[in-house]
């Protein structure tokens, strides 16, 4: 199995902060890398796939980078509708999400 | 516009089989690339993501549950099968089915099309 681990688990922050998530396979899963939005009692919502390819009318503020390994989410500037949870996948062997990062407002 | 939408039982009982059925429109599982999948998410925990299937057929499950899940598809009706045999308390979930219809999204097997998820749980 692929094991993806995600840092941090939360993290507190503030309209107009800069904010990065990371996540880590457990094996090299090429561009197999995925990220989701979810927000309380909704279904998740598509970003980021491929690695770094934004889904169509997702915030250019959302982005993605990395390779192999370990890649990044990044959110240049907060915005009040960015307060959720995040995930990532990789879909390089049947799929697996990491545990979430929660970003909640500081 | 693509809409999906999973139904089942809301209550079942150990050891018992769940069945659960995605029915969508505004896409076709005949459209080459096109895959339909399930994940689900225990109350207050992260995604678990657990089988996809394809327009040609071709199957994925998670290695931790393969025994337990069976995928199948109705192409013709837009509907696509999961089953999950000897349910248990800790399979009490909300589950999504999630559809991956872009041509550059689907062959890297993300999902872009959520639906919105129905409650299972597992009691005696």
């Amino acid at each position: 199995d692929i094991q993806m681990t995600q840092s941090p688990s939360s993290l507190s922050a503030s309209v107009g902060d800069r904010v990065i998530i990371t996540c880590r396979a457990s094996q090299n899963i090429g561009t197999y890398l995925h990220w989701y939005q979810q927000k309380p009692g909704r279904a998740p919502n598509l970003l980021i796939y491929g690695v770094s390819k934004l889904k169509s009318g997702v915030p250019s503020r959302f982005s993605g980078s990395g390779s192999g390994t370990d890649f990044t989410l990044t959110i240049s500037s907060l915005q009040p509708e960015d307060f959720a949870t995040y995930y990532c996948q990789q879909s390089h062997t049947a799929g697996t999400f990491g545990q979430g990062t929660k970003v909640e407002m500081k | 516009q693509i809409t999906l939408k999973e139904s089942g039982p809301t209550l079942v009982k150990p050891t018992q089989t769940l069945t659960l059925t995605c029915s969508f429109s505004g896409s076709s599982l005949s459209t080459s690339g096109v895959g339909v999948g399930w994940i689900r998410q225990p109350p207050g925990k992260p995604l678990e993501w657990l089988a996809l299937i394809f327009w040609d057929d071709d199957r994925r499950y998670s290695p931790s549950l393969k025994g337990r899940l069976t995928i199948t598809k109705d192409s013709s009706k837009n509907q696509v099968v999961l089953t999950m045999t000897n349910m248990a308390p800790e399979d009490t979930a909300t589950y999504y089915c999630a559809l991956n219809v872009d041509p550059g999204i689907a062959l890297l097997e993300a999902f872009d099309v959520w639906g919105q998820g129905t409650m299972v749980t597992v009691s005696s």
